[in-house]
């Protein structure tokens, strides 16, 4: 099956910097979707982008769905420990037998 | 919101078992999905379903089959579970058959075969 490119697979922050990830496809998608997994958890949707070009917020999380509908990034400021887990972008498209395809996923660790 | 529940967090089955996994969703979702997650692979999907007693194949049915008898009820089945099934099992739901709303997953269900 189809994956999306994910980078970086991981990193270690310092506590109060920025981070940033990143997905790209040579597919087009029509949403671009970013969950966060706890450890022992199931993923948890933190951002939705509907549409080219759009850049959403929540919190600290920033969100692109880039403008040739093959690529997002999420951008998390000022990480705080809670932020440690494992990060999933997923595309999703209307053609095909399926439409979800994920990412394989940038593990994050902050260093207090 | 959305809650989509499965049956066990850990379950330890013997090679041969023949393994139920279970997923409830309380928001009356048209689409559910089983998908397994292995480290580096991401997540893998197995079956999914757009209706009652309606299942297609996702990339990795081999040795998977499922069952939707009820709207709510998803099940995975492993017929005769096999050590390279080790893993953790996560469901999702989507609320309409043609939409590209998020999917909302459970807390997973990790699996030993031993």
């Amino acid at each position: 099956g189809q994956q999306l490119n994910q980078s970086p697979q991981s990193m270690f922050i310092q506590e109060g910097e920025d981070v940033s990830m990143n997905c790209t496809s040579s597919s087009i998608f029509n949403t671009w979707l970013w969950y966060k997994q706890d450890p022992g958890e199931g993923p948890v949707l933190l951002i939705a982008l509907y549409k080219a070009g759009e850049l959403t917020s929540n919190g600290r999380l920033t969100a692109q769905f880039g403008i040739t509908r093959k690529d997002s990034f999420l951008n998390i400021s000022a990480s705080i420990p809670s932020d440690v887990g494992i990060y999933f972008c997923a595309g999703v498209t209307t053609s095909g037998t399926y439409k979800y395809i994920f990412g394989t996923g940038t593990r994050l660790k902050v260093l207090a | 919101d959305v809650k989509v529940t499965q049956s066990s967090r850990y379950l330890v089955k013997r090679t041969g078992e023949k393994v139920f996994l279970e997923c409830v969703q309380d928001m009356d979702h048209e689409n559910m999905f089983w998908y397994r997650q292995d480290p580096g692979l991401g997540l893998r999907l197995i079956y999914f379903s757009y209706d009652v007693k309606m299942k297609e194949k996702g990339d990795i049915p081999e040795g998977y089959s499922v069952s939707r008898e009820k709207k709510e009820r998803f099940s995975l089945i492993l017929e005769s579970a096999s050590t390279n099934q080790t893993s953790m099992y996560l469901c999702a739901s989507t609320p309409g058959a043609l939409d590209d709303q998020p999917q909302h997953f459970g807390d997973g269900t990790r699996l030993s075969i031993l």
